[in-house]
């Protein structure tokens, strides 16, 4: 099993680019899709990203996600911040013993 | 449309079975290409992964509650349901279930909109 790392939280100003860090502790990150989640306060998820950077219809171009085997980690990054990204973000990554791994999730502030 | 949606009890004591169930609409639950998984999150904690189910009945458990969890469905109903063995107020949470699709990769693409557990007695 592996644990994936996040900072707690982020924050930037509206207009702006942040980047969220998702560290994968064991294993390679490229080995398995990482999917990342948004929830804003009081609602559930929703899908973000999947297999590293593909977005679901409906989701602005403004995010877009990436992997980096040299650090072992993937990323979503979001530009062009709104008021409205203002929320906790998850990443999640499959593991081969049939089972999901979910990051401890960030807690993006757009100030 | 893809819909889930949640349900079961809102209030459980210690030592208690929960029974969870969600129900879908817009696929189904024979589609090859999808399953269906079970996640919860306590309060201001982070989400954790805890059963999944696809069409042939391949299930899973997350191993740390393993011996607590049973997962099935029944796809005439479009019903899977989640069951809970001993709560504990520890297991307080929100319980979501969401829909898995099943590419070269597997990924969540819609989530219910939760239903929140209290154990207590």
């Amino acid at each position: 099993n592996f644990m994936l790392t996040q900072p707690h939280s982020v924050s930037e100003s509206p207009g702006k680019t942040v980047t969220i860090s998702c560290t994968r502790s064991s294993g390679s990150i490229a080995s398995n899709y990482v999917q990342w989640y948004q929830q804003r306060p009081g609602s559930s998820p929703t899908t973000m990203i999947y297999e590293n950077k593909q977005r679901p219809s409906g989701v602005p171009d403004r995010f877009s996600g990436s992997i980096d085997s040299s650090s072992n980690s993937a990323s979503l990054t979001i530009s062009g911040l709104k008021t409205e990204d203002e929320a906790d973000y998850y990443c999640q990554s499959y593991d081969s013993n049939n089972s999901w791994v979910f990051g401890g999730g960030t807690k993006l502030t757009v100030l | 449309q893809v819909t889930l949606k949640e349900s079961g009890p809102v209030l459980v004591k210690p030592t208690e079975t929960l029974t969870l169930t969600c129900t879908v609409s817009g696929f189904s639950l024979s589609n090859a290409r999808m399953g269906v998984t079970w996640i919860r999150q306590p309060p201001g904690k982070a989400l954790e992964w805890l059963a999944h189910i696809f069409s042939n009945d391949e299930k899973s458990c997350s191993t740390s509650l393993k011996s607590r969890l049973t997962i099935s469905k029944d796809t005439s109903k479009s019903q899977v349901v989640l069951t809970m063995t001993n709560m504990d107020p520890v297991d307080t949470a929100t319980y979501y279930c969401a829909r898995i699709i099943l590419r070269g990769s597997r990924y969540f693409d819609s989530w219910g909109q939760g239903t929140l557990v209290t154990v207590s007695s």
